[in-house]
């Protein structure tokens, strides 16, 4: 079992949509939490950090539920530029690597 | 700004040759790390470094070797290259080790025929 698992999609949503994002992390020592956007063949890129209160960031919210051991993600007024794939990624502040999910692909069409 | 750079590029290589990485970490970043992502996976944790010292070890294989120089710059050695090293080879870094401040380079892409 990975520990970070997410829905793989793909989400294919159209222009304006609201899409939510869910993710599961399973070692509950862990202490930081990210969303990470990766478009194809690029590299990772930090979307957010996500915090134990909840964060927003624009049209990005970000939620953290350490009981449950889960983190979401919405995006709302989805635009073209938003399709890529999305990645859920946990650390421990023991070890400074990150762990990331298999990621969530998002297709928006106009 | 600075971003991180990773050389080279492209790299292609047959089966049991050797293959050096480089990364080259955004001015005054002393933590370096290297990932790897195979075809439809999730980037790996493979190794890092700090201040010129190993600080942490994920699944690198034993074919490969990395170390950090004086200047910072970061090698990743690959020998006895397998089909199943091709991959995408990424380098981050951040000042100190903050997994917050990562920022990756745009990654060497291996290829192993």
């Amino acid at each position: 079992r990975k520990e970070v698992e997410q829905d793989p999609g793909p989400f294919n949503v159209p222009e304006g949509a609201t899409v939510a994002f869910n993710c599961t992390y399973s070692n509950s020592a862990s202490q930081s939490f990210f969303w990470y956007r990766q478009d194809c063949r690029k590299e990772p890129k930090l979307l957010m950090s996500v915090y134990s209160s909840g964060n927003e960031d624009g049209r990005f919210t970000a939620q953290l539920n350490r009981a449950s051991q889960y983190i979401s993600l919405l995006i709302r007024d989805s635009k073209l530029s938003d399709s890529a794939t999305y990645l859920c990624v946990v650390a421990m502040d023991s070890s400074y690597k990150l762990i990331f999910g298999s990621g969530t692909r998002l297709l928006v069409r106009p | 700004a600075a971003g991180v750079i990773q050389s080279p590029r492209h790299l292609i290589k047959e089966k049991r040759e050797t293959a050096t990485l480089k990364c080259y970490p955004i001015p005054r970043h002393d933590t370096v790390y290297w990932y790897q992502q195979g075809p439809g996976q999730d980037p790996q944790f493979l190794i890092s470094f700090y201040e010129k010292m190993q600080s942490d070890k994920g699944s690198i294989p034993d074919r490969f070797s990395a170390q950090q120089f004086s200047d910072y710059h970061s090698e990743l050695n690959m020998s006895s290259l397998e089909l199943g090293d091709s991959a995408l080879y990424f380098c981050a870094s951040s000042a100190g080790q903050l997994v917050s401040g990562y920022t990756f380079g745009s990654g060497t892409r291996l290829t192993v025929v």
